[in-house]
């Protein structure tokens, strides 16, 4: 079992819609999550950083789910510039070794 | 402006010649990270800093090497590169609480062909 998983999509919706993206990890002692945007092999940048309680930037949601060990990614309303590939990542241990999803590719349609 | 730079940004070489690609960061992290991102794999973490003198493996050392002598500096060293090693490479920076890892600011990629 992969240590992070994610849908690889690609997900092709329409202008407006509302998608959600969910990921797995498999070490419970996980401490930091994340979601990055990654643009054609240009350098990942943060998305949001996720937290237990939930939170929102936006049009933006992100969730994390301890117990069943997933994060989500909630985009409302989407936009032509949301087309990227978004990436979960996973901190764990005391060193922080860091984990990416292999990414999973959104296209917003006109 | 603060940022985290990669040099070079593209490089071919020829196995067994020996490279270097150098990382610095100008906004003090504790922590900082090379990664290789191969098509179909992600992107997959090398080596790890949390300060200086404190290196880690990832999930993919074989091959390299890392030090972290200054806090802003961290150079990723290929001995013998070999055509396996043929991928784009990130460095990363970042601060560390001490419990939890801050978020990475990234450099903007050196892309390696080794033939």
């Amino acid at each position: 079992r992969k240590e992070v998983e994610q849908d690889p999509g690609p997900f092709n919706v329409p202008e407006g819609a509302t998608v959600a993206f969910n990921c797995t990890y498999s070490n419970s002692a996980s401490q930091s999550f994340f979601w990055y945007r990654q643009d054609c092999r240009k350098e990942p940048k943060l998305l949001m950083s996720v937290y237990s309680s939930g939170n929102e930037d936006g049009r933006f949601t992100a969730q994390l789910n301890r117990a069943s060990q997933y994060i989500s990614l909630l985009i409302r309303d989407s936009k032509l510039s949301d087309s990227a590939t978004y990436l979960c990542v996973v901190a764990s241990g005391g060193y922080q070794k860091v984990t990416f999803g292999t990414g999973t590719k959104l296209q917003v349609i006109p | 402006e603060a940022q985290v730079t990669q040099n070079p940004r593209y490089l071919i070489t020829v196995t067994g010649k020996k490279l270097t690609v150098t990382c610095s960061q100008n906004m003090n992290h504790e922590y900082m990270s090379w990664y290789r991102q191969d098509p179909g794999l992600g992107l997959r973490q090398i080596y790890y800093s949390m300060n200086v003198e404190v290196t880690d493996k990832g999930d993919v050392p074989e091959g390299y090497k890392v030090s972290r002598k200054e806090k802003r500096n961290f150079p990723l060293i290929l001995e013998s590169p070999s055509p396996n090693q043929t991928s784009l490479y990130f460095c990363a920076s970042s601060l560390y609480s001490g419990s939890e890892l801050g978020e990475q600011y990234f450099g903007p990629g050196t892309r390696l062909t080794v033939t």
